[in-house]
């Protein structure tokens, strides 16, 4: 079956410093993979997504690295700042329809 | 202008009773969802349906019962409420999902459930 891990389940990082959060898969299948981002009291919002075709994918202040090598998923944010603190799930998708989510991350920003 | 949003944001209810959490999307996507967060954030799919049709059921009590009367909405009752059904539920959309395609999907703000 698929799961998903996250080495750290917390993250405190400076204001201005740049922030890394990662992510296990086991599912080799997997083939598509997917940030999210969840505030306070709201629902989780998209951040980025990558396939496996690829292994770098560049947003604005974001960047993703997958290595399917060692099924490892990394969130690479710049720049942190005090509003980027939430909850980071990253996702996994293969063989099935279902999104497979991982336990989250919280990100703590100090200004 | 919301695109993806559910009702009520609250529910405090007794155990036993029966309840129901709306969704609607004016995305015009065609698959909606249904998740369960737990206490501990952990973030589970419970339901998906494709164009009204049930698509992916993942194993929920028979408690649960998602309803679609069209592609925009996707109600969540349910029965003979428990206290291991607290959480908060989150409606979610996307584009059509099809095997082999994968569509980022958008969640609603989500619905607390506190059972008494």
């Amino acid at each position: 079956g698929e799961s998903v891990g996250l080495h750290l389940p917390t993250l405190s990082v400076q204001e201005g410093d740049n922030s890394i959060i990662n992510c296990a898969y086991s599912n080799s299948a997997s083939d598509y993979f997917i940030w999210y981002k969840q505030e306070s009291g709201k629902g989780p919002q998209f951040i980025i997504d990558i396939r496996s075709n690829m292994d770098k994918r560049q947003g604005q202040r974001v960047t993703v690295l997958l290595n399917k090598t060692v099924k490892h998923l990394s969130l690479q944010i710049a720049a942190t700042q005090p509003g980027d603190s939430a909850v980071y799930f990253c996702g996994t998708q293969g063989g099935s329809e279902k999104l497979v989510f991982g336990k989250g991350t919280k990100l703590t920003v100090n200004p | 202008d919301t695109a993806v949003s559910q009702t009520p944001k609250y529910l405090v209810t007794q155990m036993g009773n029966d309840k129901s959490i709306k969704c609607e999307q004016n995305l015009g996507h065609d698959t909606m969802y249904w998740y369960k967060q737990d206490s501990k954030k952990f973030l589970k799919i419970m339901f998906s349906y494709n164009n009204k049709e049930l698509i992916i059921n993942e194993t929920v009590p028979n408690r649960f019962s998602p309803k679609s009367p069209d592609k925009a909405h996707l109600n969540l009752h349910i029965n003979s409420l428990e206290l291991g059904d607290s959480a908060v539920y989150f409606c979610a959309s996307s584009l059509l999902l099809n095997p082999g395609r994968l569509e980022t999907q958008y969640f609603g703000p989500g619905t607390r459930l506190l059972v008494l």
